[in-house]
C-alpha cells in the first residue's frame, strides 16, 4: 500500500529555473494539499484540492501553481524558482472533503534553490 | 503572524515521566485541533485531534486537554517512552473548512 507519493525527494535548482513537484496518493481520497515545512515556521499550505477540476489557494500560494485534473494526482508547479522557495515540501490527502485534518503526508520532498 | 504558537522549541523528559507539550491559538474562530508527530526524513502522521465541544479526549498514552478560554491546548503522553521522541506539531481550523494551521513544532527528547 504506497499511501502517498513524491517524487523527487531531493532536488537543486537555479534561481529562475522552472520545476514540478509530483504527488500521488492511491487511497482515492478527496481532498489534496502542498505544504511547505521552514525552520521556526511550522508547515504553511500552500495550495489544496478538494476534487478532480477545483484547486484553492492556502496561506502561501505566490510562486505556486496547482492544478487536479485525476483523483490521484496533485502536481506542485515552480515556474520561476526563487531562494525564498528553499524548503521541504509536504503532500497531503484525507479521504473527505471538507477536510477533518487527518491528513496522511508524504515523506517530502528537499528543494534547495540557489 | 502565527496563528499557531508552540513555544517551547524542545523537550527532554525521563523514560516514564509525563511529557507535556503546548500550543496557543489566537483565532477565536478555530474549533477544532489536532496533535501530528513527525519523525526525521519522514511525513507527520495523525496523533489526535479534539473539537471544541469537548475540553479532553484520550487515545491511549496521548491525551489532549483544550482550554477554550485561555485559547489553549496541551499534549499529555503518559508513560513517555524512547519512540516517543519526534517532532510534535498542533495544529487548528474552523471545522469543516479546508485550511490548517500549524505551530513550529516542539522537538521531544525523551531519554532512556
Amino acid at each position: 500500500n504506497a499511501g502517498v507519493t513524491q517524487t523527487p525527494k531531493f532536488q537543486v535548482l537555479k534561481t529562475g529555473q522552472s520545476m514540478t513537484l509530483q504527488c500521488a496518493q492511491d487511497m482515492n481520497h478527496e481532498y489534496m494539499s502542498w505544504y511547505r515545512q521552514d525552520p521556526g515556521m511550522g508547515l504553511r499550505l500552500i495550495h489544496y484540492s478538494v476534487g478532480a477540476g477545483i484547486t484553492d489557494q492556502g496561506e502561501v500560494p505566490n510562486g505556486y501553481n496547482v492544478s487536479r485534473s485525476t483523483t490521484e494526482d496533485f502536481p506542485l508547479r515552480l515556474l520561476s524558482a526563487a531562494p525564498s522557495q528553499t524548503s521541504v515540501y509536504f503532500c497531503a490527502s484525507s479521504l473527505s472533503a471538507p477536510n477533518t485534518g487527518e491528513l496522511f503526508f508524504g515523506e517530502g520532498s528537499r528543494l534547495t534553490v540557489l | 503572524d502565527q496563528q499557531v504558537k508552540q513555544n517551547s522549541p524542545s523537550l527532554s523528559v525521563q523514560e516514564g515521566r509525563i511529557s507535556i507539550l503546548n500550543c496557543d491559538y489566537t483565532n477565536s474562530m478555530f474549533d477544532y485541533f489536532l496533535w501530528y508527530k513527525k519523525y526525521p526524513a519522514e511525513g507527520p502522521t495523525f496523533l489526535i485531534s479534539i473539537s471544541s465541544i469537548k475540553d479532553k479526549n484520550e487515545d491511549g498514552r496521548f491525551t489532549v486537554f483544550l482550554n477554550k478560554s485561555a485559547k489553549h491546548l496541551s499534549l499529555h503522553i503518559v508513560p513517555s517512552q524512547p519512540g516517543d521522541s519526534a517532532v510534535y506539531f498542533c495544529a487548528a481550523s474552523p471545522y469543516g473548512f479546508n485550511k490548517f494551521y500549524f505551530g513550529s513544532g516542539t522537538k521531544l527528547n525523551v531519554k532512556p
